[in-house]
């Protein structure tokens, strides 16, 4: 099983290019999520998706777009890098709410804006 | 508001030593999760805990979900080297279907 993979791995942008970060998972779960992760910052919640066709604002939504392509795919945008977006993405899924919770973690996304 | 205050930010322990590390709220969850990180790693679900008072072990790990269901605890038990990396809290909140946040995390440093 592949689990959550994200793509791409590494990414370099100019201020004020677009890209988009992507997500997929295999497990049939029905929430996913993109954090970023900053030093001394933990990881902060950009946007989730509780289930296929919802999408809902985190804690740190401004400077970004999120689509919940089908079940499995859950991509997050940036129209415009800013370098305060440099940082680590992370996607995750769980099957749901309750003892379904238990997230699952892709390998991560560096992205530097310069 | 949502924010889960996660402490100590660091430790640096001896080899063989105890840990504990605390996450606090004022909101109230439904769940609480423990995970480890490894540098250049996501990180990986260490506990799950899911019912005020419930404590859970696995191996020298111990995890206990607050009974007023706003904080949780993580003791490592007679640590090693290979303990080393970022520990962070997580906590599905009450009554926000799925929205699930994170602590800040306690980088743990072991001496051999």
């Amino acid at each position: 099983n592949a689990g959550v993979t994200q793509t791409p791995k590494f990414q370099v942008l100019k201020t004020g290019q677009s890209m988009t970060l992507q997500c997929a998972q295999d497990m049939n779960h029905n929430s996913m999520y993109w954090y970023r992760q900053d030093p001394g910052m933990g990881l902060r919640l950009i946007y989730y998706s509780a289930s296929e066709g919802t999408t809902d604002k985190g804690e740190v939504p401004n400077g970004y777009n999120v689509s919940r392509l089908n079940k499995r795919e859950f991509s997050l945008r940036l129209e415009s890098a800013a370098p305060s977006q440099t940082s680590v993405y992370f996607c995750a899924s769980t099957r749901g709410t309750g003892r379904n919770t238990e997230a699952f973690f892709g390998q991560g996304t560096r992205l530097t804006v310069v | 508001g949502q924010q889960l205050n996660q402490s100590p930010q660091s430790m640096f322990i001896q080899e063989g030593e105890d840990v504990s590390m605390n996450c606090t709220s004022s909101s109230i969850f439904n769940t609480w999760l423990w995970y480890k990180q490894d540098p250049g790693e996501g990180p990986v679900l260490l506990i799950a805990l899911y019912k005020a008072g419930e404590l859970t072990s696995n191996g020298r790990l111990t995890a206990q979900f607050g009974i007023t269901r706003k904080d949780s605890f993580l003791n490592i038990s007679a640590s090693i080297p290979s303990d080393v990396g970022i520990y962070f809290c997580a906590g599905q909140l009450h009554n926000q279907g799925g929205k699930l946040i994170f602590g800040q995390g306690t980088e743990l440093s072991v001496k051999p």
